[in-house]
């Protein structure tokens, strides 16, 4: 069991909007930073979103972060067959001392 | 270029030990956190360890305090885990990754390496 949920599953058709949610508490969520990753079949992880709502440089402003109080989400619009993908969240949990992930959520674009 | 490379990974029966290592290079290593992540076959990403930049601060995932040890040395810009008293479900791929912010411990990485198998057979 997660200490961030995530849906197991989204989908969408290309061209569309997809949300990605990550709910977590006070501990973690609340009081920290927020992260997501894209993982590919077989790949690394790839950092999409720090800081909540920030994109590293290359990745694309059809991906975008959000927080409120002690959840999160990630969107995605304009979908591509190439972002299917499991998409994960994580950040520090202060009351464990311990970084933290969802159990991640497969994106389907139908 | 960031470059992060794991290696030492392998095929261990239960109670056994392990050191994995991670090469990096393209950044100044002694100045970033650095972490390991696990991934159990099918399964999603488990945070397991982080230690500060200088070494001085380590911090573990309960599933694996006391069993685990994470240790640097900057002279080599490697990371490093050692793992005692293997349990079946330890087994996974371990990424290694370079912590986002500079000097302090935030526990989430931003490069990751591709990450090196470890098999614990009971």
């Amino acid at each position: 069991q997660s200490v961030l949920t995530q849906p197991p599953s989204v989908s969408a058709a290309p061209g569309q909007k997809v949300t990605i949610s990550c709910s977590g508490s006070s501990s973690n969520i609340g009081n920290n930073y927020v992260f997501w990753y894209q993982q590919l079949p077989g790949t690394a992880p790839k950092l999409l979103i720090y800081d909540n709502n920030k994109r590293p440089s290359g990745i694309p402003d059809r991906f975008s972060g959000s927080k409120s109080g002690t959840s999160a989400t990630l969107g995605i619009t304009g979908l591509q067959t190439g972002d299917e993908a499991d998409y994960y969240c994580g950040t520090w949990d202060s009351s464990l001392s311990a970084g933290v992930f969802g159990g991640g959520t497969k994106l389907t674009v139908l | 270029e960031v470059q992060l490379l794991e290696s030492g990974g392998g095929l261990v029966q239960s109670g056994g030990s392990l050191r994995l290592s991670c090469a990096a290079s393209g950044f100044s290593f002694s100045s970033y956190a650095m972490l390991w992540v696990r991934q159990a076959p099918g399964k999603g990403l488990e945070w397991v360890s982080v230690i500060s930049g200088s070494g001085g601060s380590t911090y573990y995932a309960d599933s694996v305090k006391g069993r685990f040890t994470i240790s640097r040395d900057n002279s080599k810009s490697t990371l490093y885990l050692q793992m005692n008293s293997l349990r079946a479900e330890d087994t996974a791929i371990y990424f290694c990754a370079k912590d986002r912010v500079i000097i302090k411990v935030v526990g989430m990485g931003d490069y990751w390496g591709q990450g090196t198998q470890v098999t614990v057979s009971s």
